[in-house]
Parts: C-alpha cells; sequence; structure tokens
C-alpha cells in the first residue's frame, strides 16, 4: 500500500495564475518531506523540502505547506510560469529510516 | 558533465536475458539507490547502499541484484528478465542523513520483450 498518495495524475494552470499540488501521506512516523520536479528524458532534481517542525517552507516562487494532524501537504507556485511545467513527486522520510516514499507524481501544464 | 550518469539511456531485451544497468557518480556521496518507476506508481525504491561494503533490500528487490564496485559505481542486474520489469530505472546519490535530498541520473528506459 502507497504510503505517500499524489491523487491527482495532472493539473492545468494559466500562466500567471497559482499551481497547487497536493500530497497525502498515511504514516504519522513521517517527519520530513521533499518535493522533486521532473522534466522529460530526465532525472527528478530536488525542489523543495520541510521538516514536521515547520508548517511553511517558501523559496522564491515557491512555497510548500504541512498540515500534520490531517497528515497533507502541498507545494504552492506563485505566479505559475510555462517552465514550471512538468511532473512533480513528493517523498516523505523519517530521521534514520533511510528511505524514501515517493507519491506517484502529479503533472502540471502551465499554459502560456 | 553530469554528476550522476547511467548507461546505457535505453535498452530493449528478450524476456530471459541478463541484464546490467549501469551507475556512475562524480559528487563523492556515500549513499546509492536505485529506483524503478511504473506509470501511476511512482519511485520504488528496489536497493540501496550506504557504503561499498552496505548492500540493502528496498521494497522491489525480487527479480533484481545489485554491485557496488566502487564508492562511484552501483550497478543493477535482472537476472532474467521478464515483461513486468519493463520501467524506467533511475539511480540515485545523497550524503549521509535521511534530511539530505537526493540527486538522480538521467534514467534508462527498459523495455522487456
Amino acid at each position: 500500500d502507497q504510503q505517500v498518495k499524489q491523487n491527482s495524475p495532472s493539473l492545468s494552470v494559466q500562466e500567471g495564475r497559482i499551481s497547487i499540488l497536493n500530497c497525502d501521506y498515511t504514516n504519522s512516523m513521517f517527519d520530513y518531506f521533499l518535493w522533486y520536479k521532473k522534466y522529460p528524458a530526465e532525472g527528478p532534481t530536488f525542489l523543495i523540502s520541510i521538516s514536521s517542525i515547520k508548517d511553511k517552507n517558501e523559496d522564491g516562487r515557491f512555497t510548500v505547506f504541512l498540515n500534520k494532524s490531517a497528515k497533507h501537504l502541498s507545494l504552492h507556485i506563485v505566479p505559475s510560469q510555462p517552465g514550471d511545467s512538468a511532473v512533480y513527486f513528493c517523498a516523505a522520510t523519517k530521521y534514520n529510516f533511510n528511505k524514501f516514499y515517493f507519491g506517484s507524481g502529479t503533472k502540471l501544464n502551465v499554459k502560456p | 558533465d553530469a554528476d550522476v550518469t547511467q548507461t546505457p539511456r535505453n535498452r530493449i531485451t528478450k524476456t530471459g536475458k541478463r541484464i546490467m544497468l549501469e551507475c556512475s557518480q562524480t559528487k563523492g556521496h556515500d549513499r546509492m539507490y536505485w529506483y524503478r518507476q511504473d506509470p501511476g506508481l511512482g519511485l520504488r525504491l528496489i536497493y540501496y547502499s550506504f557504503d561499498v561494503k552496505d548492500i540493502n533490500k528496498g521494497e522491489i528487490s525480487d527479480g533484481y541484484s545489485v554491485s557496488r564496485q566502487a564508492q562511484a559505481k552501483f550497478s543493477l542486474s535482472l537476472e532474467s528478465a521478464i515483461p513486468n520489469q519493463t520501467a524506467l530505472y533511475f539511480c540515485a546519490t545523497s550524503e549521509p542523513s535521511s534530511y539530505n535530498e537526493q540527486f538522480f541520473g538521467p534514467g534508462t528506459r527498459l523495455t522487456v520483450l
């Protein structure tokens, strides 16, 4: 059973608007979460992360929100740009767990 | 030059054949991982290694084996390939600590006929 889930396989957004990508997890022991971005024919690249001691982390246009009680995190991209069009994976781990668990990915399309 | 390289990038093989996927890294990281990506399932961990003498099974290790020839090299083998091993395979590296992100290679697209 998948411990990290991304229930939206795809999302389409107009350039300049906000993109919100969602991720849910089931294991309450996870205490560190990451988002990766993947372009076609390339490997995933790290985008942003958040520790469970925080509920928000911001890096430029990208903000990750964590709701521990709901076991939910989201990635906000504001404003969205066509170059943001990619597949986004969320991942979760626990200190000393030595493994990362990935969601199935959400394909974001930002229309010019 | 890329920090994490994978060879081959694409491979088509037949059922029952033995195949090896190779991964090399210049990042100097001790930790290396092999994942497979399938549509709708995301990335799943096959094997991981924290140093040359440390090899561990991941979620889906059946049908696969690995070799850590050096700090910089980590190979994945399919002893007898089967069609449901058709997938995109990624190698990744990271520095020690669960709180460091992983660096991925470009992937190998494997098709087993």
